[in-house]
């Protein structure tokens, strides 16, 4: 079973800051996805990456395969962005990090 | 693109009663949907797999009885919750994805919040 940690459980940020949510798992994936979650329970897929990096808008996520470990970063952070993040790497199913819960303040 | 819609989004019923929750893809085929389900303050946790036209592949401790998945077109899963109790009650939802397997993106539709009385 992989086991997936997210850091930190909890993060607040005033707007306009720069977020960063980390996360590490402990055996090798196909690929990782980053998953936001609002209060109402919705889930969208922000990234499903494999190596790299990617960008979309003020969200960026990075991924190094050899040391296990991705980042998720907000940039110019906004109240909108206030959510839960999620974690989720594929082995031979979905296993899921307990989520980041981000709150931006005005 | 790429819209996942479930239905209801909330439920309120007594306990025994059996319930149905519907996953529709709405704009692309889906080979195959997941079924979770969230506990408050947890994580999601996979329930079950499903692709079109075969049976579900269940995750180790869920009943396949109690929760019976039906994938019978490429745009819509159902979850039957039978006989209810209120250890039922969570939120459920699901996804959806083109191909077999994990390794592609899923498509999340907005939950089920359960509760039984």
């Amino acid at each position: 079973k992989n086991e997936v940690e997210q850091s930190p459980q909890n993060l607040t940020a005033q707007e306009g800051e720069f977020i960063t949510i980390n996360c590490s798992y402990s055996v090798g994936i196909s690929a990782l996805h980053w998953l936001q979650q609002h209060p109402g329970g919705g889930i969208v897929s922000l990234f499903m990456l494999s190596s790299g990096k990617k960008k979309h808008g003020r969200l960026i996520a990075t991924i190094n395969i050899q040391e296990k470990h991705s980042s998720l970063h907000i940039t110019a952070s906004h109240p909108r962005d206030s959510a839960v993040y999620i974690c989720a790497v594929n082995d031979y199913k979905l296993s899921f990090g307990a989520g980041t819960t981000v709150t931006v303040r005005a | 693109g790429a819209v996942v819609s479930q239905h209801p989004s909330r439920v309120i019923c007594k306990s025994g009663t059996s319930v149905k929750i519907e996953c529709r893809s709405l704009d692309f085929q889906a080979t195959t949907m997941f079924w979770y389900r969230q506990f408050p303050k947890q994580s999601l946790m996979l329930m079950a797999t499903s692709n079109e036209g075969s049976k579900a592949t269940y995750e180790q401790g869920v009943e396949k009885d109690k929760f019976l998945i039906n994938h019978a077109s490429l745009t819509l899963s159902t979850l039957t919750v039978t006989s209810a109790h209120p250890e039922d009650s969570s939120f459920y939802i699901c996804s959806a994805a083109t191909g077999t397997g994990y390794n592609q993106p899923q498509h999340f539709g907005d939950g089920t919040r359960l509760s039984i009385l």
